[in-house]
C-alpha cells in the first residue's frame, strides 16, 4: 500500500477563496483523522471518521470548516472562506482499530495571503 | 476522557548521552499509548506503541518506553543520544474500545543534541 495520500503538497490562496483538501487512506483502514499543525497550537485534531461516519468534529474550529468522507477511499476537508489564520500543515491519518496506531499522510501546507 | 501531558517542551543533551522524555496520560478506559517523532518540515513516523502487552516496549531507532500504569506515564528513553535524533517528540494516548476513539496528541518535546 502506498501510504495514506494527501493532496495536494502546497496550497496557496488567496483570503476568501475556497479551498479544498483531499486524503486517500489506507486500504481497510476504518477511521479516518484530519488534524492541524501550527507553530502556536500544536497538533489539534480537528474531526475523526468511523466507516465514512463523522464521530466527533469538536475540534472544528469555525462553520467556516467542514469535512466529508463519501466512500471509505476519500475524504475532503473544505475551508469556505479561507483567511489568513487558516494558514497550517494539515495532516489526514488513517487507522485500522481503535486501539491501533495512525498512520499520517505528508501534510498540505495551507497559505492564505 | 482522555489526554496527554508531555513535561518538557525542551530536551537538550549531548551527543553519546541518555534521552529522557517525560508523559503522563490520563483515561477513562485502559489506553492505547504511542510516541510519534517529526523531523523538521517533515510528517509524523511512528516510534512505538504500547497495546496492553508488555509493559517495556522497543521502538525504530534504539528507543524504549515503560508504561507505568501506577504512575499514569509513558517515558520515551535512549540510551545514547545522536545527532539524527533532533527532532520534535510527541506522546499520544488513545482510549481504543469503540467506535469513539479519537487520536490525542501532546503538545511535543524538542529534542536538541549538542555536538
Amino acid at each position: 500500500d502506498a501510504g495514506v495520500i494527501q493532496s495536494p503538497r502546497h496550497e496557496v490562496t488567496e483570503m476568501g477563496q475556497e479551498v479544498t483538501l483531499r486524503c486517500k487512506p489506507i486500504s481497510g483502514h476504518d477511521y479516518l483523522f484530519w488534524y492541524r499543525q501550527t507553530m502556536m497550537r500544536g497538533l489539534e485534531l480537528l474531526i475523526y471518521f468511523n466507516n465514512n461516519v463523522p464521530i466527533d468534529d469538536s475540534g472544528m474550529p469555525e462553520d467556516r470548516f467542514s469535512a466529508k468522507m463519501p466512500n471509505a477511499s476519500f475524504s475532503t476537508l473544505k475551508i469556505q472562506p479561507s483567511e489568513p489564520r487558516d494558514s497550517a500543515v494539515y495532516f489526514c491519518a488513517s487507522s485500522l482499530r481503535p486501539d491501533a496506531e495512525a498512520f499520517f499522510g505528508q501534510g498540505t501546507r495551507l497559505t492564505v495571503v | 476522557a482522555q489526554s496527554v501531558t508531555q513535561l518538557d517542551s525542551h530536551v537538550s543533551v549531548s551527543e553519546g548521552t541518555p534521552v529522557l522524555l517525560r508523559c503522563n496520560y490520563s483515561s477513562s478506559y485502559s489506553p492505547s499509548l504511542f510516541w510519534y517523532v517529526q523531523h523538521p518540515n517533515k510528517g509524523l513516523q511512528l516510534l512505538l506503541k504500547y497495546t496492553s502487552a508488555a509493559t517495556l516496549v522497543k521502538g525504530i531507532n534504539g528507543f524504549e518506553a515503560e508504561f507505568k500504569k501506577s504512575e499514569t506515564s509513558f517515558h520515551l528513553t535512549k540510551p545514547s543520544a545522536h545527532m539524527s535524533d533532533a527532532a520534535e517528540y510527541f506522546c499520544v494516548v488513545r482510549a481504543g474500545y469503540s467506535s469513539a476513539s479519537k487520536i490525542i496528541f501532546g503538545s511535543g518535546t524538542r529534542l536538541s543534541i549538542r555536538p
